[in-house]
């Protein structure tokens, strides 16, 4: 049971580049969710999934794009990479029916952009 | 909005010392509350948790918290802190029948030998 697993742990981009961050939980959780960790600021939600096929915005979303094929799988995309995105990106997992709701998180993704 | 507060940013303390790290939230309702640990170099691990009952928690490592609902307050507290304890420590609420954490800005704290 490896919980929730991320790829990859770094990553550097240059200004505009695209990429995907990969997520995936084997502890057949409903609700997915994406955040980045900035020095000072704690953890910010940027996007989140209760369920297979929805998505809805969170806190801080402008830049980036989700996607959830499957209950185990959710992907954070960075279309043109800005230097306002380095951060550590982590996923999270939680079971909606399993109050209070405890999240389960991945390693994290530290992703610099230059 | 609702927000949560940890006023302590960065605590210095020496093995054997006592702790305590504030943590306030603005929201009226029924909450439910959270303490995560980030130890360097690794992911948020759940140190404790209230949702209901003794306003007391126990959390593993020795840590506990004590929710106070009038100051709207979830402060962590260990009385003799180790090397070991030395990371990021993260306080979190859940608004009733809600699934979105609202955390803190998080607490480094420092242990020396």
């Amino acid at each position: 049971n490896a919980g929730v697993t991320q790829t990859p742990k770094f990553q550097v981009l240059k200004t505009g580049q695209s990429m995907t961050l990969q997520c995936a939980q084997d502890m057949n959780h409903n609700s997915m969710y994406w955040y980045r960790q900035d020095p000072g600021m704690g953890l910010r939600l940027i996007y989140y999934s209760a369920s297979e096929g929805t998505t809805d915005k969170g806190e801080v979303p402008n830049g980036y794009n989700v996607s959830r094929l499957n209950k185990r799988e959710f992907s954070l995309r960075l279309e043109s990479a800005a230097p306002s995105q380095t951060s550590v990106y982590f996923c999270a997992s939680s079971e909606p029916r399993d109050y209070p709701y405890e999240q389960y998180f991945g390693p994290g993704t530290r992703l610099t952009v230059t | 909005a609702q927000s949560v507060s940890q006023h302590n940013h960065h605590v210095i303390l020496s093995e054997a010392a006592s702790l305590e790290l504030g943590c306030n939230y603005s929201y009226g309702g029924t909450v439910n509350l959270f303490w995560y640990v980030q130890y360097p170099g690794q992911h948020l691990q759940l140190l404790l948790k209230y949702f209901s009952g003794d306003p007391l928690v126990k959390g593993i490592k020795g840590f506990e918290a004590e929710f106070i609902k009038s100051k709207f307050s979830f402060n962590l507290r260990k009385p003799s802190v180790q090397w070991s304890d030395t990371a990021e420590y993260f306080c979190a609420v859940i608004l009733f029948n809600t699934d979105k954490l609202i955390f803190g800005t998080g607490t480094r704290l420092q242990v020396f030998p």
